[in-house]
């Protein structure tokens, strides 16, 4: 399976502040997704991210509040924007597998604390 | 839509067998994942079914009934460490993401 880091692990920011999350993967890969986990709670997807063509969002997540770049095979970023409190959460980047593209794989996750 | 369904949390002595089982309901079905979840990780990557029956891996196995729209997750021998969170979630045709439960927290007690 593919090795998949993020940055910055954990942080806590103000309300109105914007942070970006990094996720860098050691493969290429079609396919990059970003999941929310709220505490106590599963995971839920944001978006998919696919190299070269916007990001496509979930019901309930817009572009506005957080945009994703996806430069390139192996890296993506999303930005939590104007954060408020409900947006402390365990933020999770994951890849399809290889070779089996069904299985997702996830990074170490970044958990985010709003005051 | 989607619907997966598994209890919430579940408790078992050390050596013993658990069963945690997850219900769903979807259209287009494209597998059935369990991953394990210990607390602040990420979650891990334990089974896939896609087919009916059962997938032994080590000491855990996966069984998917598709016409019941039902799966469980099986752990034998169990382990202090297996005390975790257990996910489980369905792939969706036409969709590359995975629909995740809410998840079922087991604590393994000696």
């Amino acid at each position: 399976s593919a090795v998949i880091s993020q940055k910055p692990s954990r942080d806590i920011c103000q309300r109105g502040t914007s942070l970006t999350i990094q996720c860098q993967v050691d493969s290429q890969v079609t396919m990059m997704f970003w999941y929310r986990q709220q505490p106590g709670q599963s995971l839920t997807l944001i978006a998919t991210a696919n190299q070269g063509s916007e990001a496509t969002y979930e019901s309930g997540f817009v572009i506005d509040k957080f945009p994703i770049s996806r430069p390139n095979l192996t890296f993506s970023t999303l930005t939590v924007s104007n954060m408020s409190p409900e947006d402390s959460s365990i933020y999770l980047c994951s890849v399809e597998g290889q070779p089996r593209q069904e299985t997702q794989y996830f990074g170490p996750g970044t958990r985010l604390l709003v005051l | 839509g989607q619907n997966i369904d598994q209890p919430t949390e579940m408790t078992a002595t050390e050596g013993a067998i658990v069963q945690i089982n997850c219900t769903y309901q979807t259209s287009g079905f494209n597998g059935l994942f369990w991953y394990q979840q210990h607390a602040g990780e990420a979650p891990t990557f334990l089974s896939y079914n896609v087919l009916d029956g059962l997938e032994e891996k080590g000491r855990f196995s996966s069984f998917l009934s598709r016409s019941k729209g039902y799966s469980y997750l099986l752990l034998k021998e169990l382990q202090m460490k297996d005390s975790a969170s257990y996910l489980c979630a369905v792939g969706q045709t036409g969709a590359n993401n995975l629909f995740f439960g809410t998840g079922t927290r087991l604590t393994v007690i000696p």
